[in-house]
């Protein structure tokens, strides 16, 4: 089973500074075949569920601020935010979708400092 | 637009049997994987696993299989999660989710959220 970690736990970034998360899994989730890497990225507030910000490792879903960035392949990721806003208080997954169990990081809890 | 209505919040007792369920709507309900997550108090998601109501062809999680059951009902696009005898530990939230299709029949990322169904276990 593929095994996904994030790093850090936890952050605390000041308003308008970047926010950095990373996210690597026990083997590769790029496929060749299609040159795509199966990774998503998802942002949970408080209360709600999930939602979706990032598939194909990069590709930004409708409607998601462009401060938010996803970027590597193979079994390191990153989601980065360039300039945090106050709206962006949450907890962040990765989540590959290359093989089942089809498993989630730990998540990464993001605040204000 | 695709939507996900989840049943409501369940109290139960240990060694009781549950049945919850996940109604979809704005999608043809037989072309998607739909699936369940879990997520205990505090915690982190965790991917139970999921069905295909098309043919009801199902996958589990290690840690769910022989745990939990899935199930379907095309004609009323309901998706379930049972289990038959419930344990302090199932105490979570349970999310339904549509997962989008990659490489025509392969579940990929998750593209709609059910709302959470809380369930609470305790004697």
């Amino acid at each position: 089973d593929i095994v996904m970690t994030q790093s850090p736990d936890s952050l605390a970034v000041s308003l308008g500074e970047r926010a950095t998360i990373n996210c690597r899994s026990s083997q590769s989730i790029f496929y060749s075949s299609n040159n795509k890497n199966y990774l998503a990225w998802y942002q949970q507030k408080p209360g709600q569920p999930p939602k979706l910000l990032f598939y194909w490792a990069s590709t930004r879903e409708s409607g998601v601020p462009d401060r938010f960035s996803g970027s590597g392949s193979g079994t390191d990721f990153t989601l980065t935010i360039s300039s945090l806003q106050a709206e962006d208080v949450a907890v962040y997954y990765c989540h590959q979708y290359y093989s089942t169990p089809r498993a989630f990081g730990q998540g990464t809890k993001v605040e204000i400092k | 637009e695709v939507q996900l209505v989840q049943s409501g919040a369940e109290v139960k007792k240990p060694g009781e049997s549950l049945k919850i369920s996940c109604k979809a709507s704005g999608y043809t309900f037989t072309n998607y994987w739909i699936g369940w997550v879990r997520q205990m108090p505090g915690k982190g998601l965790e991917w139970m696993g999921l069905i295909y109501p098309g043919d009801s062809d199902t996958r589990y999680g290690p840690s769910f299989q022989g745990q939990v059951t899935f199930s379907a009902d095309k004609t009323i696009t309901t998706a379930y999660l049972q289990w038959s005898r419930l344990k302090a530990s199932d105490t979570a939230m349970y999310y339904c989710a549509r997962f989008s299709l990659v490489e025509g029949h392969s579940a990929g990322w998750v593209d709609s959220w059910g709302q959470g169904t809380l369930v609470t276990i305790s004697s």
